[in-house]
């Protein structure tokens, strides 16, 4: 089982919609999770940290869901400048210096 | 707002030749990481470093790569002898410390091609 998997995609969705994206882990001792944007052959951009109780942050909305190893990633009224790919990532380590997982990313395209 | 920077953004090098990529973190962060991802793959950890240590690395970064912090800005990744597939796009990060409330910020990243 991959260590982080996600919605294989592309999601192509007019603007304006609401589109989820998925993700699960493998690793039930994880502790810290994140969704990144990463646009074409640039580098990582940290979107949005998860926490346990779900966080909103604009039109983006992320839960976690510890007891099923479960990541998902809501965006409302979607905007062009929202196409990118949304990296799911997870942190497998308690302390010290921190170890990203990547998940292989969903490709999102707004239409017009 | 402070970012990550890195030198060069691309880099083309011959098989069997040594290159070193360089990164300059945010200033008061004191974790630091290299990244790689080839082209149409996932992001994959390389190395973690605090404290002139490595913290972590993964079985990707063997004993032809290095990581060094020269002086006080400045954190390199030097791979000794090129093979074909080490071509990816190498991002380094930064993190303001370790533990997991801190998140980590990107380099725009070097393009290395190894020909």
């Amino acid at each position: 089982r991959k260590e982080v998997e996600q919605d294989p995609g592309p999601f192509n969705v007019p603007e304006g919609a609401t589109v989820a994206f998925n993700c699960t882990y493998s690793n039930s001792a994880s502790q810290s999770f994140f969704w990144y944007r990463q646009d074409c052959r640039k580098e990582p951009k940290l979107l949005m940290s998860v926490y346990s109780s779900g966080n909103e942050d604009g039109r983006f909305t992320a839960q976690l869901n510890r007891a099923s190893q479960y990541i998902s990633l809501l965006i409302r009224d979607s905007k062009l400048s929202d196409s990118a790919t949304y990296l799911c990532v997870v942190n497998p380590l308690i302390q010290g210096a921190q170890k990203l997982v990547f998940g292989q990313g969903t490709r999102l395209t707004i239409n017009p | 707002e402070p970012e990550v920077t890195q030198t060069p953004s691309h880099q083309v090098t011959q098989m069997g030749q040594e290159v070193i990529l360089r990164c300059v973190p945010i200033s008061n962060h004191l974790y630091f990481y290299w990244y790689r991802q080839i082209l149409g793959q996932k992001v994959e950890f390389l190395v973690s470093f605090y404290n002139n240590e490595i913290s972590e690395k993964s079985e990707i970064f063997d004993d032809q790569f290095s990581v060094e912090r020269p002086d006080g800005s400045n954190f390199t990744l030097k791979i000794r002898s090129t093979k074909l597939e080490d071509s990816a796009m190498y991002f380094c990060a930064s993190s303001e410390a370790g533990g997991v409330s801190y998140e980590q910020y990107f380099g725009p990243g070097t393009r290395l091609t190894v020909t």
